[in-house]
């Protein structure tokens, strides 16, 4: 079955730090698409980046950048020299292809970043 | 407007009330969904609809009946609530297939007293 973990629930670093928000996932599709989600307090869950499962390259925009490795299931997500701003709740995802765009969500990490 | 809009807001609601919400979409997508997102708990995919059809139905209490009237608005009927059903009900859209990204409305902040 499709599933999502972060098992980090909330992490708090200081500004400029660097941050790294870890995604596992489990499914037993060889075509599937993974996300990246930003909620800030405000509600609305922000696009990211989506990423297809023969995509193994890793990609930066900006301060961010994300690690995909299929041999270990993971889909991190690394913010570099944090600001208050990335203050939010991240969420990874997981969509099968052949349904409907289902998405499966893991639980979220809550990032608070101190100035 | 741009993007998914949902109104209102914020809704008060007494457990005999019967209210809607509403979802629109301006970025021509064809599938629409509703997530009920609780505190301390995961996103839940509530429905979706694909072309105007519903096609999935996540074992959603019959107190809250969609309305998919068009491939751009989509409505969540709600009736007789429950206390446990206060949360922020998430509207998103996406083309249909499972290669696109859902676009998300900012929600609707739901207390039922």
């Amino acid at each position: 079955a499709q599933k999502v973990t972060q098992a980090q629930t909330e992490i708090s670093v200081v500004e400029k730090e660097d941050v790294t928000l870890d995604c596992v996932y489990e499914t037993r599709d060889t075509t599937y698409y993974l996300f990246w989600y930003k909620q800030p307090p405000s509600g609305e869950l922000v696009f990211l980046i989506r990423r297809n499962s023969f995509d193994e390259q890793n990609e930066i925009s900006g301060r961010y950048s994300w690690n995909f490795q299929k041999s270990t299931s993971s889909f991190n997500f690394t913010i570099t020299a944090s600001q208050v701003v990335d203050s939010a709740v991240y969420f990874c995802a997981l969509s099968e292809v052949y349904n409907f765009n289902k998405f499966y969500f893991g639980s979220g990490t809550k990032l608070n970043v101190k100035p | 407007e741009t993007g998914v809009t949902q109104t209102p807001r914020h809704l008060v609601m007494g457990m005999t009330n019967k209210k809607s919400l509403k979802c629109e979409q301006h970025l021509g997508h064809n599938a629409m969904y509703w997530y009920k997102q609780s505190a301390k708990k995961p996103l839940e995919l509530m429905f979706v609809y694909s072309l105007e059809e519903r096609v999935e139905n996540n074992s959603v209490p019959s107190r809250f009946s969609p309305e998919c009237p068009n491939s751009s608005h989509l409505f969540l009927h709600l009736h007789t609530l429950q206390p446990e059903d206060s949360a922020l009900y998430l509207c998103a859209s996406s083309e249909t297939g499972g290669s696109g990204e859902q676009y998300f409305g900012p929600g609707t902040r739901l207390t039922v007293t």
